[in-house]
């Protein structure tokens, strides 16, 4: 079953734009990773914010969690063309649960020049 | 390191025939994941190795589908016979350890099943 769940499914902004895709989850996690996955590749990991953390920054990426609201936001700030791509959210489940990340559908941004 | 390394990258193959996909992890991780990607469906966990050793399958969706991990630099994922729902792109991955690392992708193998 699908634990992250993406919103916006799809973002079109302008070069230079701040881009802020949103990731909603159910159950208590350790901790949140956001992964970014170009056409036809493999997903990349990003950033990983722990359960105790309410901000993190990745050059020109910001992370938040709010465990009390069981969401996180990814903002790209400046965007650029080669960040078009899809941008996914992933969850360690604390509990015992599975020793896999389990993913939302993603968010599909398109950066346009 | 080259990263987790998959093969083949694409897989066309007749409905009913045996089709086998091939990983080989980052060395020294201990986690081994078999994930699929549809469009409808997102990204789905199929099954995990911790040490070679099988420890969840829950996402196997039929028994037509098998997995295994005879050594640490090793796995596959055969579905037999093959169908055209399972068309998709099977991706492995692997990670140190359980929780609080990332994980690396492979690049995946896009599968049509015809």
């Amino acid at each position: 079953s699908q634990q992250g769940e993406e919103d916006p499914q799809a973002l079109s902004i302008q070069e230079g734009e701040n881009a802020t895709m949103n990731c909603s989850y159910k159950t208590s996690i350790n901790n949140l990773q956001w992964y970014r996955q170009n056409s036809g590749r493999g997903l990349v990991h990003l950033i990983l914010i722990r359960s105790n953390e309410r901000e993190k920054h990745s050059g020109r990426l910001r992370v938040t969690l709010d465990t009390s609201k069981k969401s996180s936001s990814l903002l790209i700030t400046a965007s650029r063309a080669a960040d078009t791509a899809s941008y996914f959210c992933a969850t360690d489940e604390t509990g015992g649960g599975a020793d896999g990340l389990t993913f939302g559908k993603g968010t599909h941004l398109i950066i346009q020049p | 390191d080259a990263g987790v390394i998959q093969s083949p990258r694409h897989e066309v193959t007749e409905m009913g025939q045996e089709v086998t996909l091939r990983c080989k992890p980052i060395s020294g991780h201990d986690y081994l994941f078999w994930y699929r990607q549809t469009m409808m469906r997102g990204l789905e966990l199929l099954i995990y190795f911790n040490n070679n050793v099988p420890i969840d399958d829950s996402g196997m969706p039929e028994d037509r589908f098998s997995a295994k991990m005879p050594n640490a630099s090793f796995s596959t994922l055969k579905i037999q016979p093959s169908e055209p729902r399972d068309s998709a792109v099977y991706f492995c991955a692997s990670r140190k350890y359980r929780a609080g690392t990332e994980a690396f992708f492979g690049q995946g193998t896009r599968l049509t099943v015809v």
